[in-house]
């Protein structure tokens, strides 16, 4: 398996308070994604980074902000939780961009 | 914006059936396409993909694809499943320079 690190792999917060969840590689990928996985709606993606403080929006990136200072750690702010956020969120690298993506074991995050 | 559509979202089969997972993706041109494999409470892990070439691929585990142009569409295929084959399967489809997009999921039980 990729070295993929997801930290943490389970949280309960509590409406309005801001979580942040990440993800730690050892592959010196250059493409770090975040998704969520929702039944009925697969896997969708939140955000991307294309490198060092290289970030871009996906395309369900309302209430959710990113940061990558280290080409290792991507990490991933609710700045707010709110129930709908409840998910489970998915970290993935890839060596290039539409290329093969490895993915964390993934975080369930539940907003009460 | 790219969509894709697993029209299939249970599937049951008994162990040594053959498997037809069904993908159809809305836009043509030049796509990279993906199937992905997600087996309980585990991450997604990479069964098999199509650049160009051939356009039927094999994968991993007895797994192959079919890429049809003129259909906009890539079936995963298997002649003989096993109970470890239980899993979601998801495909995903990267158009151009467009982010990769994955479907909702199928998820099949294979009943020993």
């Amino acid at each position: 398996d990729a070295g993929i690190t997801q930290s943490p792999r389970h949280k309960v917060t509590e409406t309005g308070t801001p979580v942040t969840l990440r993800c730690h590689q050892t592959e010196n990928h250059r493409y770090m994604y975040w998704y969520r996985q929702d039944p009925g709606h697969g896997l969708r993606l939140i955000h991307y980074s294309y490198g060092v403080k290289d970030t871009d929006k996906g395309e369900v990136s309302d209430g959710y902000s990113v940061s990558r200072s280290k080409t290792e750690d991507f990490l991933l702010t609710l700045e707010s939780a709110t129930s709908s956020q409840t998910s489970v969120y998915f970290c993935a690298i890839s060596e290039a961009d539409g290329d093969e993506a490895f993915f964390g074991q993934g975080t369930r995050l539940t907003v009460v | 914006a790219q969509s894709v559509s697993q029209h299939n979202h249970h599937v049951i089969l008994s162990e040594a059936a053959s498997l037809e997972l069904g993908c159809n993706y809305s836009y043509g041109g030049t796509v990279n396409l993906f199937w992905y494999v997600q087996y309980p409470g585990q991450h997604l892990q990479l069964l098999l993909k199509y650049f160009s070439g051939d356009p039927l691929v094999k994968g991993i585990k007895g797994f192959e694809a079919e890429f049809i142009k003129s259909k906009f569409s890539f079936n995963l295929r298997k002649p003989s499943v096993q109970w470890s084959d239980t899993a979601e399967y998801f495909c995903a489809v990267r158009r151009g320079y467009q982010k990769v997009t994955f479907g909702t999921g199928t998820k099949l039980q294979v009943i020993p």
